[in-house]
């Protein structure tokens, strides 16, 4: 079955740190570019960050830069998020999503994962 | 990079046709957008993406009853024979110079 699934998420402080993680099957994982986007409660979708086949060209969102950094294992068929210095508003559902390399839309999403930074 | 609109809510009665609009900012309307459909309490899907000149590609398993065109700086997502499950919020994403963008989404009602 081709699919997306999260997981790593969970319950933080403000200030701490969580690691996402989003494993690919049903696919070759290395012919696609990834993406993480999020969505806070009752809000829209909120495009992250995207990491190329090689992992060599990656881009931010200004909310994240700096804080947040994403990476791939291409023999893992995963991708991951690392996020640091969390934030009350960085509370969300965080999706993996994937696009055929280049072509800049995502064909396929995950569930999500639950990320809430609460005291 | 492009900046993508849409109305917040649009309403139609069962059985119906709808058109969703997504409209790219100035300068932009050559770019091609896709269209994603979030229902209740679910993960987005990948409808379609719609190219400047109207033509659209589909996501696996989409109904012939979702379409899509194009003129301008607008793209359209035209939903026919309004089901319940149609409820959703449906989101335009565009991209461009390594930033991808979502519009804030439009809520459709089925009545």
């Amino acid at each position: 079955e081709v699919q997306l699934v999260e997981s790593g998420g969970g319950l933080v402080q403000p200030g701490g740190s969580l690691r996402l993680s989003c494993a690919a099957s049903g696919f070759t994982f290395n012919t696609y570019t990834m993406s993480w986007v999020r969505q806070a409660p009752g809000k829209g979708l909120e495009w992250l960050s995207f990491i190329s086949v090689t992992g060599s060209t990656i881009f931010y969102a200004d909310s994240v830069r700096g804080r947040f950094t994403i990476s791939r294992d291409n023999a893992k068929n995963s991708v991951y998020l690392q996020m640091n210095s969390l934030r009350a508003e960085d509370m969300a559902v965080y999706y993996c999503a994937r696009e055929l390399t280049g072509l800049g839309y995502f064909d396929l999403w995950g569930r999500g994962t639950l990320v809430t930074v609460s005291s | 990079q492009p900046v993508v609109t849409q109305l917040s809510s649009v309403s139609a009665s069962l059985g119906a046709s709808v058109n969703l609009t997504c409209t790219l900012s100035s300068g932009h309307s050559h770019n091609a957008i896709a269209w994603h459909q979030q229902q209740p309490e679910k993960g987005p899907r990948f409808l379609m993406k719609i190219n400047r000149d109207g033509s659209h590609n589909k996501g696996d398993g989409i109904p012939d009853r979702f379409s899509g065109s194009g003129s301008g700086t607008e793209r359209y997502l035209s939903i026919s024979s309004l089901q319940s499950d149609d409820e959703a919020d449906y989101y335009c994403q565009a991209w461009g110079g390594g930033v991808r963008v979502f519009g804030g989404g439009t809520k459709l009602t089925v009545l």
